[in-house]
């Protein structure tokens, strides 16, 4: 089976832009998470998804949004980019969700400048 | 009391010996836990899980063992190899909580 593929693997964007990441899932996986990874806070929850609903959702702002489709895939957009914005955004997905294997992509790396 | 191993952000190994990899976590009503292996420029890599009707789980090489107790948990690696050096965290999840929590991680250094 193809593991968790995510495009683009790098980004360098300018503040006030925004972006869209995508991540498509093992197939068979239902659930996508989307994770932030920095040095300074380590590897945060952004959001899960299962058949196209959003059921988690961390602390971050309004600037972070996701959805799913209904083959699985998730994208997920940050608008009004800043410059603390800037991190390894990682996609894992799992068969039904986080208390269950969820396996990681690569991950995107977004620079923001 | 018992005595709780302390969470190192760095651990350094001689190759060939045993390494234990120490973890709290947080909340008491997380019920899965699972060690994941990040390696520099991937994402992190699955190793082993422990739900919480277990107290010790072996995989090949690895062993989880979870104290509920003191909300404590570790992960062996046995005969440590140059491929163990990356950097190992522990995350938990609640059940219908639908995320990970992460710590904080614990770069693990194999000298040949």
């Amino acid at each position: 089976k193809a593991g968790v593929t995510q495009t683009p693997r790098y980004l360098i964007k300018t503040r006030g832009q925004q972006v869209t990441l995508s991540c498509s899932p093992i197939s068979g996986h239902r659930s996508v998470s989307w994770y932030q990874q920095t040095p300074g806070q380590g590897l945060q929850f952004l959001f899960e998804y299962f058949s196209e609903t959003q059921r988690n959702k961390g602390n971050f702002p309004g600037r972070f949004s996701g959805r799913q489709f209904s083959n699985s895939r998730s994208e997920m957009n940050v608008s009004t980019l800043e410059l603390g914005d800037s991190a390894l955004y990682l996609c894992a997905s799992s068969f039904r969700g986080s208390s269950y294997e969820q396996y990681f992509g690569p991950g995107t790396r977004l620079t923001v400048t | 009391g018992e005595s709780v191993g302390l969470h190192l952000p760095t651990l350094s190994v001689q190759e060939g010996d045993n390494s234990i990899i120490n973890c709290a976590y947080s909340n008491s009503a997380s019920d899965y836990f699972i060690w994941y292996k990040q390696e520099s420029g991937k994402g992190p890599q699955f190793i082993i899980d422990i739900r919480s009707n277990m107290d010790k789980r072996q995989g090949q090489r690895v062993t989880v063992l979870l104290n509920k107790t003191v909300k404590h948990l570790s992960l062996q690696i046995a005969a440590t190899q140059p491929g163990d050096s990356a950097v190992y965290f522990c995350a938990e999840t609640a059940s219908n909580d639908y995320k990970l929590s992460f710590g904080a991680g614990t770069t693990v250094t194999v000298r040949a």
